[in-house]
This record gives structure tokens, sequence and C-alpha cells, in this order.
């Protein structure tokens, strides 16, 4: 199984701040990298799929990078409406797994 | 809109059986597969499976083999996921997922969660 590695596990961070998120895959997943937002007792959300490209309707403030096993989500300006549960997700090979997560708290 | 319902929460007793279903709407159903995913509480997401809108093939994690059986209606595009033998440690909120078919395989809708609880 492909072993996903987000850090940090959780941030405190400002309304305004630019916030970065990292996963690590434990061998390469090329680009099938999928971010997905998780707000208390909500399903996930698709932000970002393919590594970089934003899916519909979600604000250009959240962005996507990397490729092969490292991989990364920024979201360029924090607003009230982002403080969640960040989750990475890779689909280059079954079981697709998802890292464990990365809290953003409201500092 | 595409939406995914989700049948209501479930207690069982170990050792029982489950069947969650996911009723799909505002999409072709045979254009998408299909994706369960668990999450106990307060941990990460956990795949099960998926299956096919299409032609009803599944592929399982081998933690679930033997164990699970994922099954569509198309008639009434709506989805199914049985575990048995349920043990405490499956209590979890189960999702399904709309999984596309490209080779992203992302999961671009999911259900609203369903709570199964289990405990004597």
């Amino acid at each position: 199984d492909i072993q996903m590695t987000q850090s940090p596990s959780s941030l405190s961070a400002t309304v305004g701040d630019r916030v970065t998120i990292t996963c690590r895959a434990g061998q390469s997943v090329s680009s099938y990298l999928n971010w997905y937002q998780q707000k208390p007792g909500k399903a996930p959300k698709l932000l970002i799929y393919d590594g970089v490209t934003l899916e519909s309707g979600v604000p250009a403030r959240f962005s996507g990078s990397g490729s092969g096993t490292d991989f990364s989500l920024t979201i360029s300006s924090l607003q009230p409406e982002d403080f969640a549960t960040y989750y990475c997700h890779q689909t280059y090979t079954t079981p697709w797994t998802f890292g464990r997560g990365t809290q953003v708290e409201i500092k | 809109q595409v939406q995914l319902v989700q049948s209501g929460g479930e207690l069982r007793k170990p050792g029982a059986s489950v069947t969650v279903s996911c009723k799909a709407s505002g999409y072709i159903f045979r254009t998408h597969d299909l994706s369960w995913v668990r999450q106990a509480p307060g941990q990460g997401l956990e795949w099960m499976g998926w299956i096919s809108g299409y032609d009803g093939n599944t592929e399982y994690a081998q933690k679930f083999r033997g164990r699970v059986t994922m099954t569509t209606d198309p008639s009434t595009s709506t989805a199914y996921m049985e575990l048995r033998g349920l043990r405490s440690h499956d209590t979890a909120v189960y999702f399904c997922a709309r999984t596309s078919k490209q080779l992203d395989r992302r999961f671009d809708t999911w259900g609203q969660g369903t709570l199964v609880t289990v405990a004597s």
C-alpha cells in the first residue's frame, strides 16, 4: 500500500495568512493526487485533482502543486470558512489511500 | 445538481451485518463509478472499494475482502454496501463517493454519510 504522509498534522493560522500543507507519497503516484476539505460532521469536498487542477466552483485562493512523491496544497489568503481538516488522496494504484489529515485551526 | 443521498444511521450488535444505500441523482448513473469510504470517530478516511455504475464490476480493499459486498440497482440509480461480521472497530461513518472513470479517479461528489454503530 502507498503510504501518504501529511505535514503538519495541525496548524494555527490567522485570517489572511498564506498556508501550505504538504503531502509525501511512499512511492511515485505520478500526478494522481487529490485534495479534500472536510468540516466537522460533514462529508469531504474535492478541492484539487490531478495534483494541480482546481475543481469547478472552488475559490482560486486554493492551489495545488507537485508530482511524483511530493505535493502541496496552498491557501493564498486564509478565510474564516477555510478552517477545516484537509486530506490528500492518491488514486495512482489501489488500494487508494489518504493522508491522515491536517487540521487548520484559528490562532 | 449531482447528489448522493444515503440511508439513515444504524445500530448493530457484534457479529451482525449492515447494508447502507446510496441513491444517486442529477447524472447518468452508468457514467461513473462509486466508491465507499469510512471514517471512524475522530479518525481519517479509509477507502473500502469501488463499484462500476456501468456493469457492476467491483474492486475491494484487501482488508475488507470476504466481509464486504458492493452492489448496484441501475433501475433506481442506487448503490449498496453490505458489511458482515461487524465488530466494535467497524463503528464509523460510511460515505459513498462518485468516482470519475477518467484516469484521475477523483471523488467529486460525496453522500452525507451514514453512522454505523456496533455495540452490544
